[in-house]
């Protein structure tokens, strides 16, 4: 069994809707959590950084965490075309810990929003 | 201000062979990091810089893979004896202090023939 799971979808949705997108991890060391999204033949592009449980916003993008259930959340609000990209999560431990800095990625959900 | 640059974009080798892949973090980054990606998969760690020394190698297959970071800036992953499961995209990130924000490069893609 993978640390982290991700399903690969795809997911379509049409315009303006509200995108879920979710992870789930079994190493509870985990203490930093990331979303990156991935446009085809480009690298990951940083999208949201969150330490430890709760919720942090910018602009459209809601990521959500709660460790107690091992499962972090990344909303999509308003969702457009243009957000059509492979969607990332990835986490690391502890400062000063082994896997400090070593993200573990999830597979990755693509994502498909049509006009 | 520039992002990470890696050359080359593309690399086609036969199996068998020695290829260099290049990685030029963002000015002022200390640390650097190595990922490989299978097709259809999240990037997997290689290796990680903090400066000169590479702090963690542990993802690092075996040892036909190395990497070197000489000047505690462009870092250079080396590949020997090519196989072609080494195929894949190699993608470079650097960071700021070796924290958890790390910024990506495009990706150099690898394929072995």
């Amino acid at each position: 069994q993978k640390e982290v799971e991700q399903d690969p979808g795809p997911l379509s949705v049409p315009e303006g809707a509200i995108v879920s997108l979710n992870c789930t991890y079994s190493n509870s060391a985990f203490q930093y959590f990331m979303w990156y999204r991935q446009y085809s033949r480009k690298g990951p592009e940083l999208l949201m950084y969150t330490y430890s449980s709760g919720n942090k916003e910018d602009g459209r993008f809601t990521a959500q965490v709660d460790k107690s259930s091992k499962y972090i959340s990344l909303f999509i609000r308003d969702s457009q075309p243009s957000d059509s990209a492979t969607y990332l999560c990835a986490m690391s431990g502890p400062l000063g810990g082994t896997s400090y800095g070593k993200l573990t990625f999830g597979q990755g959900t693509i994502l498909t929003v049509h006009p | 201000g520039a992002g990470v640059s890696q050359t080359p974009s593309n690399k086609v080798t036969e199996k068998g062979k020695y290829v260099e892949l290049r990685c030029d973090p963002i000015s002022g980054h200390t640390a650097l990091y190595w990922y490989r990606q299978s097709l259809g998969q999240g990037p997997e760690f290689l290796i990680y810089f903090q400066g000169t020394g590479a702090a963690d190698d542990s993802g690092l297959p075996n040892d036909r893979f190395f990497a070197v970071r000489p000047e505690g800036s462009v870092s250079t992953l080396k590949i020997q004896r090519t196989e072609r499961g080494d195929s894949a995209v190699y993608l470079c990130a650097s960071s700021q202090r070796g924290d958890t924000e790390q910024y990506f490069g495009p990706g150099t893609r690898l394929t072995v023939t």
